[in-house]
């Protein structure tokens, strides 16, 4: 079965500074990768979907990268602040779905003023 | 438009008790999922519906059943509540247009069995 690691449960930064992010995944071959943000007793929320053939994407501060050969995605914010402090969830997913719309562990990140 | 409606939002139950948790979405998306998220443990499918009449279970589907009972409901039952079933429980619904493939989750239900 699939298995998804995120480099660690938890990393402090300090404001300013670019968090970065680690997915690896193995037993799978997905044909896109999702970022999510889950804040504490909420849902996660979506925030960007990068596809096999992409390399990598942004969107405002954030940059995710796919490397397929390395089966690991790194997802970047830039310019930190405070209120990106929250619970980072990292899901490979092709268009089929099924059981294999699963998430990574989780990386808390707290970014420290 | 609301996404995703989870119901309760908290429960507490005796051990041998028995809940249904209840899932909307009016997206008009095929998919449903119903997760469990325990510290450490991130999120764990427990059941999921790739369409309106059909269930497959997950990874931790033992204690739970599943029904869908329209494109927009997907509920949760649990038969006889344990204590190791205490968790948060997330209903999601993703998207699978290609142009803009995301899932939606429900804000969760908390769940403590004593």
């Amino acid at each position: 079965s699939q298995k998804i690691e995120q480099n660690s449960e938890a990393l402090n930064i300090q404001e300013g500074k670019t968090a970065t992010l680690t997915c690896n995944y193995t037993n799978y071959s997905p044909a896109y990768l999702q970022w999510y943000r889950q804040d504490p007793g909420r849902g996660p929320v979506f925030l960007l979907l990068i596809r096999e053939n992409e390399k990598e994407k942004r969107k405002e501060r954030l940059k995710v990268t796919f490397d397929t050969t390395l089966k690991q995605s790194l997802f970047h914010i830039t310019a930190s602040q405070p209120a990106d402090s929250a619970t980072y969830l990292c899901a490979p997913a092709d268009d089929n779905y099924g059981q294999n719309f699963v998430f990574g562990p989780g990386t808390r990140l707290s970014v420290l003023p | 438009n609301a996404g995703v409606t989870q119901t309760p939002k908290f429960q507490v139950l005796k051990t041998g008790q028995s809940m249904t948790l209840q899932c909307a979405q009016d997206m008009n998306h095929n998919s449903m999922y119903w997760y469990r998220q325990d510290p450490g443990m991130g999120l764990r499918l427990i059941y999921y519906s790739a369409s309106e009449g059909t269930t497959d279970k997950g990874e931790v589907p033992n204690g739970y059943n599943v029904s869908r009972l329209n494109k927009r409901e997907f509920s949760l039952r649990l038969e006889s509540a344990a204590p190791s079933q205490t968790s948060v429980y997330f209903c999601a619904s993703p998207s699978r247009d290609r142009s803009n493939t995301e899932a939606f989750f429900g804000q969760g239900t908390r769940l403590t069995v004593v």
